[in-house]
């Protein structure tokens, strides 16, 4: 069955560094996501792509973040300098249409920020 | 931001017996509601959803009820077993005409099925 993979899948990094997430959506989808997931919060929306561009983003998605798709099969989530405040779970989703769609998430990857 | 809510944080079920997960939202906007299962450190996985023109979905053992005029969803997993033990999110979207539609996800509800 089709799955959502992402790496790495835990990532350590000190505070004002960049890192870059990296997520392989299911082949044929075309609509991708990145949400994250703060310890004992909820699971929040971050930004969606669609097309090579950015569709929607929330306001947790300032100027220190960015997506990316740089070929066929990836898609990036890039934090500047990230924060103590960036220390997440981060999923990557993909859906093959919009309206009723189902989005298929990824494992996560788990942020820490030192 | 609390558009979406899972007003019970965990529910204890026997084995065999009926789980019920509740979910209210109060975006009226909202026509299409997912349930998701979680385990922890994975990804969410999807377990049904339901459009707002139907009242009710069933897969196998789980089935999901909307009632639109309440504002309010439920899972039904029956019969419960062990396996099911997770965290259970509902989550919500709308279609605004946008390219993508983003999903709205409630706190979640930790269930626990006794053997």
């Amino acid at each position: 069955e089709p799955e959502v993979t992402q790496t790495p899948s835990h990532q350590v990094t000190q505070m004002g560094q960049e890192v870059i997430l990296r997520c392989v959506p299911i082949s044929n989808h075309l609509y991708f996501y990145w949400y994250r997931q703060i310890l004992g919060q909820k699971v929040e929306f971050l930004v969606s792509f669609y097309n090579n561009e950015i569709s929607e983003k929330s306001e947790i998605f300032d100027d220190q973040f960015s997506v990316e798709r740089p070929d066929g099969s990836n898609f990036t989530l890039k934090i500047r300098s990230t924060k103590l405040e960036d220390s997440a779970m981060y999923f990557c989703a993909s859906s093959d249409r919009v309206g009723t769609d189902t989005q298929y998430f990824g494992p996560g990857t788990r942020l820490t920020v030192l | 931001d609390q558009q979406v809510k899972q007003n019970s944080p965990s529910l204890s079920v026997q084995e065999g017996r009926i789980s019920i997960l509740n979910c209210d939202y109060t975006n009226s906007m909202f026509d299409y509601f997912l349930w998701y299962k979680k385990y922890p450190a994975e990804g969410p996985t999807f377990l049904i959803s339901i459009s707002s023109i139907k009242d009710k979905n069933e897969d196998g053992r789980f089935t999901v009820f909307l009632n639109k005029s309440a504002k309010h969803l439920s899972l039904h997993i029956v019969p419960s077993q062990p396996g099911d033990s997770a965290v259970y999110f509902c989550a919500a979207s709308m279609n605004y005409g946008g390219a993508t539609n983003k999903l709205i996800f409630g706190t979640g509800t930790l269930l626990a099925v006794q053997p």
